[in-house]
């Protein structure tokens, strides 16, 4: 496809259940970036892979979550031992490369802990 | 302190009314500053960004950036329901990196 593209685009899981969020970004396109949004707030930025540099890991929350970048295209983000503050939006972008200002997101993923 | 501070509205204003959206920051570092606007369970699209300090205008769409005193502004002028959107500001170092998000400013034009 032509953007970036995230799925599922809703899940709803247990408390304590481990989730696995995908993010296929745009090809060709070195940088991907995954922020969360909780209801009523601003993007709250969680972690950035640039290339073949090591991710700034400096916004994940706790040791809860964790991502990686397959081949410099895929990125999947896990949370572990959900809990129900994990609910939002989980957004994923890319950009072609690092000193570039244009981030294109996706969808989203909307996540639901009960 | 958030790095990127935005008053989250709402603000709501009539048809073709000038719509003026503001954000301040704490870190002199940020070198660019950008305008996203996100449309209810969408994800954020860029509007507009400026480096450094000056304006920036795109057909009704206005951005301003002062360095000195830490502000960011979004101006929109002739403002159309189809406006009526979550407005974001971000900010980023000159060397890339991580984009840092304001709030977000919930926009409502009535017709």
């Amino acid at each position: 496809g032509a953007g970036v593209s995230q799925s599922p685009s809703n899940k709803v899981t247990e408390k304590g259940k481990d989730v696995e969020l995908r993010c296929d970004p745009i090809s060709g396109h070195t940088a991907l970036y995954w922020y969360r949004q909780s209801l009523g707030q601003g993007l709250e930025f969680l972690i950035y892979f640039q290339g073949n540099s090591a991710p700034d890991k400096s916004g994940l929350p706790s040791d809860r979550f964790s991502a990686e970048r397959t081949g410099g295209s895929v990125s999947t983000l896990t949370i572990q031992r959900t809990q129900q503050e994990d609910s939002a939006v989980y957004l994923c972008a890319s950009s072609l490369r690092q000193a570039t200002t244009e981030a294109f997101f996706g969808q989203g993923t909307r996540l639901t802990v009960v | 302190q958030k790095e990127v501070e935005q008053d989250p509205g709402p603000l709501s204003v009539p048809e073709g009314a000038i719509v003026s959206l503001n954000c301040t920051y704490s870190n002199s570092a940020f070198q660019y500053f950008m305008w996203y606007r996100q449309y209810s369970r969408k994800g954020p699209e860029l509007l507009m960004y400026t480096y450094s300090s000056g304006n920036k205008e795109d057909g009704r769409f206005t951005a301003q950036v002062d360095k000195s005193s830490k502000y960011i502004s979004l101006f929109i002028r002739d403002s159309q329901p189809s406006d009526s959107a979550t407005y974001l500001c971000a900010a980023r170092y000159n060397q890339g990196g991580k984009l840092i998000f304001g709030q977000g400013t919930e926009l409502s034009v009535k017709p």
